[in-house]
């Protein structure tokens, strides 16, 4: 699995467009990114998943540079309900079969009214 | 459409009791992880189930715990004899089919042991 290193922690003020990088260095041919979502007190939760380029969703934007060596998670316009420790996941592409996640520390993303 | 469901969500047990934490998984769903999430840390891969089948219990400490995911019922993780160590959030996930990275995660347990 291929390490990955996310910032500890950042603050936004709301309605500001939120990015958080994720550095994956070693990441493999078929490896694709996975980000979640969590909340205090509550599971993680699935939020987007990409190979490379660009995907969009509605909660969420991700951008991976052609080498992969690295991605941003956009959040557009953030809000209070926002606030809450997000997860960069490296791993085998959907349908290989893994899945031990692993999950690192993460980013604790605080906005601020 | 229920998530995933766990109870208790909150358990407190004494040094040396048995918990037994309960996962239901989303409708049509037919795997099952457990992770452990420690205070301030990500959570850990314990173990994965199918149907009355253990598949992987490679992230699960080697005495004191075991998993059942029964033909009937939900998924149970059983912890004997705990120890303070054992205080942790305990949260299930299920998926549709053997999932790369989308799993769907339940609102956790919280163990506490006195």
């Amino acid at each position: 699995l291929a390490k990955t290193t996310q910032p500890i922690s950042m603050d936004s003020y709301e309605g500001q467009e939120v990015n958080i990088t994720c550095s994956h260095n070693n990441i493999a041919t078929n490896d694709y990114i996975t980000w979640y979502q969590q909340f205090p007190s509550q599971g993680p939760r699935f939020i987007i998943q990409g190979y490379k380029t660009k995907v969009t969703n509605e909660v969420a934007s991700l951008f991976i540079p052609a080498d992969r060596k690295s991605s941003t998670l956009s959040l557009p316009r953030v809000s209070l309900s926002d606030t809450a420790v997000y997860y960069c996941l490296v791993g085998a592409s959907p349908g290989a079969g893994s899945y031990q996640l692993t999950f690192g520390k993460g980013t604790k993303l605080s906005v601020i009214p | 459409n229920a998530g995933v469901m766990q109870n208790p969500r909150h358990l407190v047990r004494r040094r040396g009791q048995e918990a037994r934490l309960r996962c239901s998984p989303m409708k049509g769903h037919s795997h099952v992880y457990w992770y452990r999430q420690l205070p301030e840390e990500g959570l850990k891969f314990m173990v994965y189930l199918q149907k009355e089948n253990i598949i992987d219990e490679s992230g699960m400490p080697k005495e004191r715990f075991s998993a059942e995911f029964p033909k009937e019922g939900p998924s149970i993780l059983r912890i004997q004899q705990v120890v303070r160590g054992d205080s942790a959030a305990y949260f299930c996930a299920s998926s549709f089919g053997r999932s790369s990275y989308e799993q769907y995660f339940g609102p956790g347990t919280r163990l506490t042991v006195t």
